[in-house]
């Protein structure tokens, strides 16, 4: 069980350039989000799924996109970069929600993105 | 909007001594969820708290959770300097029911 993966670990864009992360997971999980992390900022949700073919926004989708054409892939685009996207990019994956179960979220290694 | 405010963000303490991290969350919500982070790594799952009253521990950590005043602890026993790290915790909101709310994390650093 590799649990959740992030291609790629370590990005370096120059302004404008785009770049698709990949997020992974094999647990079998419905949803599916993405996240940055700054420092002082926490973690911030930037869009998130809850099915295969569904994505929704979260609180900072401006200048991302993303697709889950399969369960098991969330995909991250950025279309053209811009240097306050420098951040380290967090995938999560949890199972539906339900009362008998803990549903906590389960996180991939991260993608430190700089763009120059 | 929906806060989940941790404090202190900042903390050094000494070995051996005890303390107790605070998350304030303004919306109900029936779980919450503290999570630990080392520096450049992921986040890691280290309780979840479903009930009002629910008490979770797990060596010198002791989570809790008070629904009815929004509030759960985060209380270090005899810290040790393994225990350095960024923790978080995350508000379920029963509103939405799919997302999570993370706290901005308190910054542990344990002095020998």
């Amino acid at each position: 069980n590799a649990g959740v993966t992030q291609t790629p670990k370590f990005r370096v864009l120059k302004t404008g350039q785009s770049m698709t992360l990949l997020c992974a997971q094999d647990m079998n999980h419905e949803y599916m989000y993405w996240y940055r992390q700054d420092p002082g900022m926490g973690l911030r949700l930037i869009h998130y799924s809850v099915g295969e073919g569904t994505t929704a926004k979260g609180e900072v989708p401006d200048g991302y996109n993303v697709s889950r054409l399969k369960k098991q892939n969330f995909l991250l685009g950025l279309e053209s970069a811009a240097p306050s996207q420098t951040s380290v990019y967090f995938c999560a994956s949890r199972r539906l929600r339900d009362y008998s179960s803990y549903n906590e979220q389960f996180f991939g290694p991260g993608t430190r993105l700089t763009v120059l | 909007e929906l806060k989940v405010e941790q404090n202190p963000l900042f903390l050094s303490m000494q070995e051996g001594k005890n303390y107790t991290i605070y998350c304030n969350y303004s919306t109900t919500s029936d779980r919450l969820y503290w999570y630990r982070q080392d520096p450049g790594k992921s986040l890691e799952s280290l309780f979840v708290l479903l009930s009002n009253g629910a008490v979770k521990q797990e060596g010198r950590l002791m989570a809790s959770l008070d629904t009815k005043a929004r509030l759960s602890t985060l209380h270090i026993t005899a810290a040790v300097h393994d225990l350095s790290a960024t923790y978080f915790c995350a508000v379920d909101a029963t509103v939405t029911g799919n997302q999570f709310y993370f706290g901005t994390g308190t910054s542990l650093t344990v002095i020998p």
